[in-house]
């Protein structure tokens, strides 16, 4: 497989049980969120997105939540299935430009 | 449903050789972008385009080049290939606004020998 993302924090979590995976973003101006999830030998795929004038937004089994106060954007993902392995990483709108973070890796036990 | 592909999937080439990816988007976006992917660096953005015939330099331009005479399509160079070039290549388009939401394709990694 892909070597991408080698050296991320990993996220093991029970097949059935719910995922959260965290990230923090550094401009507190930023606007845009997005969540991706990249599996191995693809390229990210777009799963949801989020604007801060909001806090919550819910998708198909997931649900990413925004603290602004603290800067932090988390995904949940319900249910974890064997198809939910793979890397996911968030990515913000600062200085006109697309940041992505370096992503976390989900880990689906048995 | 937005569709961005690049031409290869797995590219081997040696050092010093001129190498060509290939992008193409069907949404009529505006922005496409070049990536290379690392381990433990994540995505780092390489050129970006804004319109026909347009290029800027992004984080780490050094040893590439870009071309766009086409809106549906942009070409990453690379001019003479070295091993610190191996790596997985990501092309990206998004709408209009620089902000706006990218969509990739499946990637291309390059292995220079």
């Amino acid at each position: 497989g892909e070597s991408v993302g080698l050296h991320l924090p990993t996220l093991s979590v029970q097949e059935g049980d719910n995922s959260i995976i965290n990230c923090a973003y550094s401009n507190s101006a930023s606007d845009y969120f997005i969540w991706y999830k990249q599996e191995s030998g693809k390229g990210p795929q777009f799963i949801i997105d989020i604007r801060s004038n909001m806090d919550k937004r819910q998708g198909q089994r997931v649900t990413v939540l925004l603290n602004k106060t603290v800067k932090h954007l988390s995904l949940q993902i319900a249910a974890t299935q064997p198809g939910d392995s793979a890397v996911y990483f968030c990515a913000e709108n600062r200085d006109d430009k697309i940041i992505f973070g370096k992503g976390t890796r989900l880990h689906i036990l048995p | 449903d937005v569709k961005v592909t690049q031409s290869s999937r797995y590219l081997v080439k040696r050092t010093g050789e001129k190498v060509f990816l290939e992008c193409v988007q069907d949404m009529d976006h505006e922005n496409m972008f070049w990536y290379r992917q690392d381990p433990g660096l994540g995505l780092r953005l390489i050129y970006f385009s804004y319109d026909v015939k347009m290029k800027e330099k992004g984080d780490i331009p050094e040893g590439y080049s870009v071309s766009r005479e086409k809106k549906e399509r942009f070409s990453l160079i690379l001019e003479s290939a070295s091993t610190n070039q191996t790596s997985m290549y990501l092309c990206a388009s998004s709408f209009l606004e620089s902000t706006d939401t990218q969509y990739f394709g499946p990637g291309t990694r390059l292995t220079v020998l």
